[in-house]
């Protein structure tokens, strides 16, 4: 499978403050884009998605933008709370139903 | 709604043992991924499966194999366990071929070689 590094990069936050972690993706052909959330011993669970023909989707609290030129993807998470630590994966995939590429993952860490 | 479930929840081998992992997918979804989750690595896609067929596969040797039933549950097979093949086995299940591509994730099987 493809190589990801051992060491997840961590993002701290502040209770209360915004997050914005980030993803670099590869396939110029992905049209479909996924953020999930991981939680220690769990599955990873959907957060939110774009395709491509868009350039910004909002959820509850949690925004996802996509570059398409530069091939980036962010997700921003208002008033983080500390439910909101876990490890976030973004996902790509072609359109309908094909594997998910996932990148490395992001460890979010909320201080209280 | 009940969502992905896998069995076992835990699973212990040993080395050259074969490995027998579950897979049941949200009703009416007819497509059922696998994936493997080495720690500190990545989710890797291993398997696709849709209507019983394979659709398509990851980089992943041949020993990693499985199949999908009529009822659309999923079996992953691990032949000739090696130490590396420890890891959290995760399954997924989506609507299907040409519909939306968002995948429901299961809690996982830890598979754990000795």
């Amino acid at each position: 499978g493809e190589s990801v590094g051992l060491h997840l990069p961590t993002l701290s936050v502040q209770e209360g403050d915004n997050s914005i972690i980030n993803c670099a993706y590869s396939n110029s052909a992905s049209d479909y884009f996924i953020w999930y959330k991981q939680e220690s011993g769990k599955g990873p669970q959907f957060i939110i998605d774009i395709r491509s023909n868009m350039d910004k989707r909002q959820g509850q609290r949690v925004t996802v933008l996509l570059n398409k030129t530069v091939k980036h993807l962010s997700l921003q998470i208002a008033a983080t709370q500390p439910g909101d630590s876990a490890v976030y994966f973004c996902a790509e995939t072609e359109e309908y139903g094909n594997k998910l590429v996932f990148g490395a993952g992001t460890i979010l860490r909320v201080k209280s | 709604e009940a969502g992905v479930t896998q069995s076992p929840t835990h699973l212990i081998k040993t080395r050259g043992q074969q490995a027998t992992l579950r897979c049941s997918p949200i009703s009416g979804h007819t497509s059922v991924y696998w994936y493997q989750q080495a720690l500190g690595l990545g989710l890797q896609f291993l398997l696709w499966y849709d209507e019983g067929e394979e659709r398509n596969r990851g980089n992943f040797p041949p020993r990693f194999s499985g199949r999908q039933f009529p009822n659309y549950s999923s079996e992953l097979n691990v032949n000739a366990l090696e130490l590396e093949d420890s890891a959290l086995y995760l399954c997924a299940s989506s609507p299907g071929i040409r519909r939306e591509s968002e995948q429901y994730f299961g809690p996982g099987t830890r598979l754990t070689v000795t």
